[in-house]
């Protein structure tokens, strides 16, 4: 069975800081890595993936991930936050098999004061 | 509509009461999940559909929770005979199929329930 482990489940920053969220998984095989942002009462969006090629995968609003496989991680980046990422962010895995069922990590609520 | 749509948004349901969930997937998606989130948690898979067929039910806790796409678009996800921990968000989302793993889900709002 695969798990996915989200280090930091409150992170407060002031705008402008640098924003990096760990995400590490337990799976041997090929899998597709995702980052899902959920903002104060909206459903969950997706941030960025990762299928294949260049580990360093860029998404919306300048969040940028980087896939190392030989440590498991997929640790989400932004260079400077703003408050408007005040949000909920989940890592998420899927092992390549027809099913597509995500594997959530717990999730990581990110504050950034104005 | 252009997304996943979820009715209703909140239910208050008494101890023992059995309830239905709705989910609208987006029009022509074939896949369809359902994901339980307690509070503070991040979202658990409960079970898939691909059209009418439920490929995997793997996730559901119990016999009490059923799930059900008889025409291969709505979805309903039944909770016979509710218990407090029951209680949490309860996600729908669907997904064009792929023949390997890497689509892009898309999630509705979610079905509040508190079990009281």
């Amino acid at each position: 069975a695969q798990s996915v482990s989200q280090h930091n489940h409150h992170v407060i920053l002031s705008e402008a800081a640098s924003l990096e969220l760990g995400c590490n998984y337990s799976y041997g095989g090929t899998v597709n890595l995702f980052w899902y942002v959920q903002y104060p009462g909206q459903h969950l969006q997706l941030l960025l993936k990762y299928f294949s090629g260049d580990p360093l995968v860029k998404g919306i609003k300048g969040f940028e991930a980087e896939f190392i496989k030989s440590k498991f991680s997929f640790n989400l980046r932004k260079p400077s936050v703003q408050w408007s990422d005040t949000a909920e962010y989940f890592c998420a895995v899927n092992n390549n098999n027809a099913g597509n069922m995500l594997t959530f990590g717990g999730g990581t609520r990110l504050m950034v004061k104005p | 509509g252009a997304g996943v749509s979820q009715s209703p948004r909140y239910k208050v349901a008494k101890r023992g009461q059995d309830v239905a969930l709705r989910c609208d997937p987006i029009s022509g998606h074939v896949s369809l999940f359902w994901y339980q989130q307690a509070l503070g948690q991040g979202p658990e898979f409960l079970t898939y559909f691909q059209n009418e067929a439920q490929l995997d039910k793997s996730g559901l806790p119990s016999d009490r929770f059923f799930a059900e796409r008889p025409e291969g678009s709505v979805s309903t996800l039944k909770i016979q005979r509710t218990q407090q921990e029951d209680s949490a968000v309860y996600l729908c989302a669907s997904s064009w199929p792929s023949g390997q793993g890497g689509t892009e889900a898309f999630f509705g709002q979610g079905t509040r329930l508190t079990v009281v």
